[in-house]
Formats: C-alpha cells, structure tokens, sequence
C-alpha cells in the first residue's frame, strides 16, 4: 500500500506565471482535499474532490483550481501566481469526505 | 464558524516527562477530531482519529481524548523522547462545513535530551 505523494517537492516561480501542483492519492482512496499552509500557521482549505467531482472550496479565488482524475489522483492548479501564494501546498486523502486524512509530505511553493 | 484553539503554543521539557497538550473548539457539531504531528518543513503525520462518538483513543505511547460537551481534546505523551520533537496540529471536521478540516495553530514541542 502506498501512502501519498506530491510533486514537486520544492518549486520557485515568478509572480503572473501559472503553477500545476500534483498528488497521487493512497491506494484504495476516493477522496483529495487540498490545503495552503503558511509559515507558523495550521492549513487554510482551497477545495476537495469527492470521485472526480469538485465537493466544497474554501476562501480561495477562482484562480485556483484542480481536477481529480478517474484513478483518483489530483492536481492544483494556480494562475496569475502572487507573492502571498508562497506556502507549504498539501494534499491529503481520504476514503470518504469526513474519513480520517492522510497527507503527502507537500510542496513548498516560493513565488518570487 | 467553528474556530480551533491550542495552548500552549510552545512547550519544552525535559526527556521522559508526561506532557498534556490541549485543543479546544468552539462547536460541539463535529464528525471527528484528529491529532497531527509536524516535523519542520515536511507534510503531516496523522497520529490518531477520534470519532464524535468516541472518548478516546490509544495508539504506543499516545492517547487523545475527546470531550464534546466543553469542546476540548487533549493529547497525551508518555514517557517523551527527543524524536517526539515536533509541531503537533489538532483538526475537527465540522458537521456544518463544506467538509474541510478545522485546524488549530499547533503546539510546538521541545523534548530536552
């Protein structure tokens, strides 16, 4: 059984680039949440996918956006990156919507 | 809105001691309650899931326990190691979210050798 894993896991771009974060979910999972984490604070959730579709979103602009594809495995999507964009990125999943989450070991996101 | 609280947000003590770290919410109407553990810079290690209908949880040296009614929940260490340093995050799923985590600032443990 393999846990789950992010890439990449460290990533530098320029403030207005586009950025594609990207989780494979545990085996057997159904369920990919997303979340930002900044430096000295708990995540901030931007949204989940439940089997593909998009299942609630947090306080997170419409340049953020994601995808879950049928082997359950998911992507992040970021647009017209900004400085405050800079963070831990984690993924975490989960078989079912409020089952217990498991997390990759993230991707630190530096805007510059 | 539920809001999630840790106190204290820094603890150092000395190795083999039994420490008590504590989390608090706001609102009883939640699906579960679950501890993390952070090391720095790296994802998060779920250490132990306690239901809303459960007391407590047990798992080596740790035990969480769950008291809705005053919404709290503590987490337990025995017998502390200096591996155990870390930051430990506490999260609840509300009932009335769009079914995301509820996170708590952490606690940042220092186990002196």
């Amino acid at each position: 059984e393999t846990g789950v894993t992010q890439s990449p896991t460290h990533l530098i771009k320029t403030r207005g680039q586009q950025v594609t974060l990207r989780c494979s979910s545990q085996s057997g999972h159904n369920t990919v949440s997303w979340y930002q984490q900044a430096l000295g604070q708990g995540p901030q959730f931007i949204f989940q996918y439940y089997r593909e579709e998009e299942n609630g979103r947090g306080n997170f602009p419409p340049r953020f956006s994601g995808l879950q594809f049928p082997n359950y495995s998911s992507e992040l999507n970021v647009n017209a990156l900004e400085l405050d964009d800079s963070a831990l990125y984690l993924c975490a999943s989960s078989f079912g919507r409020v089952a217990e989450a498991f997390f990759g070991q993230g991707t630190r996101l530096t805007v510059v | 809105k539920q809001e999630v609280t840790q106190i204290p947000a820094a603890l150092s003590v000395p190795e083999g001691e039994n420490l008590v770290l504590n989390c608090s919410f706001t609102d009883s109407a939640i699906y579960n309650l679950q501890w993390f553990r952070q090391d720095p810079g790296k994802g998060l290690t779920s250490l132990l899931l306690i239901q809303s209908s459960q007391r407590e949880q047990t798992s080596g040296r740790l035990n969480a326990s769950l008291d809705k009614s005053s919404g709290r929940s503590t987490l337990y260490i025995a017998a502390s190691q200096p591996g155990d340093s870390a930051t430990y995050l506490c999260a609840v799923s509300p009932m009335d979210s769009n079914y995301q985590l509820i996170w708590g600032a952490g606690t940042k443990l220092i186990i002196k050798p």
